[in-house]
């Protein structure tokens, strides 16, 4: 089973500073056949379920702001707030699914300074 | 627009069970994976279970690994969890997911979850 562990687990940033999460994973999930990161990124408000952010490492969903970026191959990712804005304050979580079990982060929670 | 709902959640005694139902609208259920996501509360999230599009698997954490089922009815675009066996760590919030495929992978939309709390 592939495991995820996030880093750090909480996060203040100030408003209009960049904000990074990290995610690593236990073993690979880059599938050599077609050179693609099985990596997802979401953001969790509070009392809302999760919103899909990210796919493939660093695909963006549609509607999601530019302002979020992802990055990393192999086993060590990262998600990149831009220009934090009030708005980002959330849980985010990373997921792998290059194989099931599926599984996800421990979760970051993100905060203003 | 794409829409889930699930419902079935409750108070229920340790091994009891409970079976949750989650309603699709807005595209084409039978084209897509679908998948039950769990949040202890305050906790983070745990993937529990999927279906691929056609059924012809079904997949499991090994947390309930011989105690739930998970079963679609496409004639009723409805995603179920057979929840056998109930412990109190089973307590969660219990999301109903969209695959973005076929095939298990990540989830484009979720429900707004059905709480089941196992308790004597």
């Amino acid at each position: 089973d592939i495991v995820m562990t996030q880093s750090p687990d909480s996060l203040a940033v100030s408003l209009g500073e960049r904000a990074t999460i990290n995610c690593k994973s236990s073993q690979s999930v880059l599938y050599s056949s077609n050179n693609k990161n099985y990596l997802a990124w979401y953001q969790q408000k509070p009392g809302q379920p999760p919103k899909l952010l990210i796919s493939w490492a660093s695909t963006r969903e549609s509607g999601v702001t530019d302002r979020f970026s992802g990055s990393g191959s192999g086993t060590d990712f990262t998600l990149t707030i831009s220009s934090l804005q009030a708005e980002d304050v959330a849980v985010y979580y990373c997921q792998q699914y290059y194989s099931t079990p599926l599984s996800f982060g421990q979760g970051t929670k993100l905060e203003i300074k | 627009q794409v829409q889930l709902v699930e419902s079935g959640g409750g108070v229920v005694q340790p091994g009891r069970s409970l079976r949750l139902s989650c309603v699709a609208s807005g595209f084409i259920f039978n084209s897509y994976a679908m998948h039950w996501v769990r949040q202890a509360p305050g906790k983070g999230l745990e993937w529990v279970a999927a279906t691929p599009y056609d059924g012809s698997n079904k997949y499991y954490a090994d947390s309930v690994k011989g105690r739930f089922t998970i079963s679609r009815d496409d004639s009723k675009n409805t995603l179920y969890l057979q929840m056998n066996s109930l412990r109190a760590d089973d307590t969660a919030l219990y999301y109903c997911a969209r695959d973005r495929g076929a095939r298990p992978a990540s989830f484009d939309y979720w429900g707004q979850g059905t709480l089941v709390t196992v308790s004597s």
